[in-house]
């Protein structure tokens, strides 16, 4: 069975500054991965994916996340962050064979003025 | 982009009754869309699979003559709460992916969610 670990619950950053967010997996098989973001009251949207190819792949809003399959992560990570950015991001694993998604428990980021 | 509508955005019901809650992907085909159960600040909990034209595949735990889902054409998934509890309030969304059965690499839309409040 597949799993997603967001190890951090919340990830306080002021602006400006960079961030990291951290997302480990469990899968015995191999696992598309995603990065989608939840702002207050809304579904989700799609940051970015990695289905193959190269391990570093970039998404939207500046966004970025480095497969490492040795490690089973897949941070997210922006160089410089703006307010803009405050949501709640999850981490997400495709279930071989279905159509199915094992989200994360997320992780808040909060970026300060 | 392709679009989820998720309707309605927020309902408030009584104890015991039911509310329906839709589903549309306004711009594509979908056979398949996925309803999400997401409780404050915790993640979301996949409920069901609605498969056009066919029963839902309801995960481990889930009443299915609780939560009923209908999925009667390619772009419309309905789910009803039936004898809604305080319990059963919830943030309730709903997914539908892009292209046919078994693509999960194909894109996932999200609809905005339906806040649930049973008093």
């Amino acid at each position: 069975a597949q799993s997603v670990t967001q190890l951090d619950s919340q990830v306080p950053v002021f602006e400006e500054a960079p961030v990291e967010l951290r997302c480990n997996y469990s899968s015995s098989v191999s696992v598309y991965l995603f990065w989608y973001v939840q702002y207050p009251n809304q579904g989700l949207q799609l940051l970015l994916k990695y289905l193959s190819g190269s391990t570093l792949v970039k998404g939207i809003n500046g966004f970025e996340a480095e497969f490492n399959k040795s490690q089973t992560s897949f941070h997210l990570r922006k160089p410089s962050v703006h307010i803009s950015d405050t949501a709640e991001y999850f981490c997400a694993v495709s279930v071989p064979n279905t159509d199915k998604l094992i989200f994360g428990t997320g992780t808040r980021l909060q970026v300060f003025p | 982009g392709a679009v989820v509508s998720q309707h309605p955005s927020w309902v408030i019901c009584k104890s015991g009754t039911s509310v329906k809650i839709e589903c549309r992907s306004l711009d594509f085909q979908a056979t398949t869309m996925f309803w999400y159960r997401q409780f404050p600040k915790q993640s979301l909990m996949l409920m069901a699979t609605s498969n056009e034209g066919s029963k839902a595949t309801y995960e481990q735990g889930v009443e299915k003559d609780k939560f009923l889902i209908n999925h009667a054409s390619l772009t419309l998934s309905t789910l009803t709460v039936t004898s809604a509890h305080p319990e059963d309030s919830s943030f309730y969304i709903c997914s539908a992916r892009e292209g046919g059965p078994r693509s999960a690499n194909s894109p996932l839309h999200f609809g905005n969610g339906t806040r649930l409040t049973v008093t």
